[in-house]
């Protein structure tokens, strides 16, 4: 039974450009959080996604960054226009029912740089 | 003040020593708790979850929680160098519980 899967599993982009991270989920999970971790920091929460709704984007800076979790495929975070402070590792976790006793399994995280 | 606190350490123990990691948290609405693993670039990884008062063993590990102190606690028995690792304290809350909120991570050393 596959893990969570995210790719890539590292991403260099320029300030300006565009970067698209893709999370897989675990079979038979349907919920969907991003995470954050910067350097020197701990993980913080970003968004939560079930099938095609954003539950929570509480964490998630207003303006260059969307998530999406589609009916079919990955889900998406999305960083538009990256600036040197985007540069962080960014974790994906699924779990089956997101109560309060379900249990996030993590993927092994996309390492974005930004130059 | 930082809604869980931990102390990132770093922590050296000898190989088979007892290993205590701490988190202390202010929001009392917090009644999940978990400790997560996390080798270096690599994603965290689920060790204990708990969420009720007192202690949960799991092979040589041992969670404990103090809802009334507001600190939790990780003991590592007979450690191992390949216990080597950042450890991190996760708390869910009542009304947000699928938002994990984590504390900075202990790194632990455990030399051969």
């Amino acid at each position: 039974n596959a893990g969570v899967m995210q790719n890539p599993r590292h991403l260099v982009r320029r300030r300006g450009q565009e970067a698209r991270l893709r999370c897989s989920p675990m079979k038979g999970h349907s919920h969907v959080y991003w995470y954050r971790q910067l350097p020197e920091e701990g993980l913080k929460f970003m968004v939560y996604l079930q099938k095609e709704n954003i539950i929570d984007e509480s964490g998630m800076p207003k303006e260059r960054f969307s998530a999406e979790f589609p009916k079919e495929g990955p889900s998406i975070l999305r960083i538009q226009q990256v600036v040197r402070g985007d540069s962080a590792a960014y974790f994906c976790a699924s779990s089956r029912d997101g109560t309060g006793a379900d249990t996030q399994y993590f993927g092994p995280g996309t390492r974005l740089t930004v130059l | 003040q930082k809604e869980v606190e931990q102390d990132p350490g770093p922590l050296s123990v000898p190989e088979g020593a007892i290993v205590s990691l701490n988190c202390t948290y202010s929001n009392s609405a917090f009644q999940y708790f978990m400790w997560y693993r996390q080798y270096s670039r690599k994603g965290p990884e689920l060790l204990m979850y708990t969420y009720s008062s007192g202690n949960k063993e799991d092979g040589r590990f041992t969670a404990q929680v103090d809802k009334s102190s507001k600190y939790i606690s990780l003991f590592i028995r007979d450690s191992q160098p390949s216990d080597s690792a950042t450890y991190l304290c996760a708390m869910k809350a009542r009304g947000s519980n699928y938002k994990l909120t984590f504390g900075k991570g202990t790194l632990l050393t455990v030399n051969p």
